[in-house]
């Protein structure tokens, strides 16, 4: 089975402050994973992906995350937040095999000017 | 590239009728469509996977003669929600896999259900 843990249910930074969404993950195998961002009453945007590679991803608006396999974690972050970033942000796994798409609880993002 | 619409974007009906709601990739041709739901503040649970051509793969706990989904073309997945109920009020979204890139999962605005 997998799955995939937020631990925190939102996060207040200050504009142009560093921002770090956290994410956890359990997969047999090699995973795939996702961070995908929810603006509201609507659907969910792509940010970036791991699939193999380089451990640090680049993804849309600046953002990026770190795949650290030891630790099974896949955190968020931007170096500097903008008010327009706040948004509600999910972390999703998958089985390198499979297509079943398994999402964290979302982690509200609040910046404040 | 890698659009995906939702027709429609909200919705309105009395307890008891059914609602179609309609996906689309714009721009690609999607082997695999998913349904999912999200209730408010809550994540986003997996409905059904639907494949072109053959008959959708439901979750456990999910009704596949309430939720009725058709994947008629490589650019079309319907999901009629039949003799719906106030508790079948939610947020439904879809959301598809490119061919190319199969993934990563591209996901429609969504359709907010109102049954009253």
């Amino acid at each position: 089975a997998q799955s995939v843990a937020q631990p925190e249910d939102q996060v207040n930074v200050a504009e142009g402050n560093p921002l770090t969404v956290k994410c956890t993950y359990s997969v047999s195998g090699n995973p795939y994973l996702f961070w995908y961002v929810q603006y509201p009453n609507r659907g969910l945007q792509f940010l970036l992906k791991y699939i193999t590679g380089d451990n640090l991803v680049k993804g849309s608006y600046g953002f990026e995350a770190e795949f650290n396999k030891s630790q099974t974690s896949f955190h968020l972050k931007k170096p500097s937040a903008l008010v327009s970033d706040s948004a509600l942000y999910f972390c999703a796994v998958k089985e390198a095999a499979g297509n079943k798409l398994t999402f964290g609880g979302g982690t509200r993002v609040l910046v404040k000017p | 590239g890698a659009v995906v619409s939702q027709h429609p974007s909200w919705v309105i009906c009395k307890s008891g009728t059914s609602v179609k709601i309609e996906c689309r990739s714009l721009d690609f041709q999607a082997t695999t469509m998913f349904w999912y739901r999200q209730f408010p503040k809550q994540s986003l649970m997996l409905m059904a996977t639907s494949n072109e051509g053959s008959k959708a793969t439901y979750e456990q706990g999910v009704e596949k003669d309430k939720f009725l989904i058709n994947h008629a073309s490589l650019t079309l997945s319907t999901l009629t929600v039949t003799s719906a109920h106030p508790e079948d009020s939610s947020f439904y979204i879809c959301s598809a896999t490119h061919g190319t890139e199969g993934e990563t999962q591209y996901f429609g605005p969504g359709t907010r259900l109102l049954v009253l």
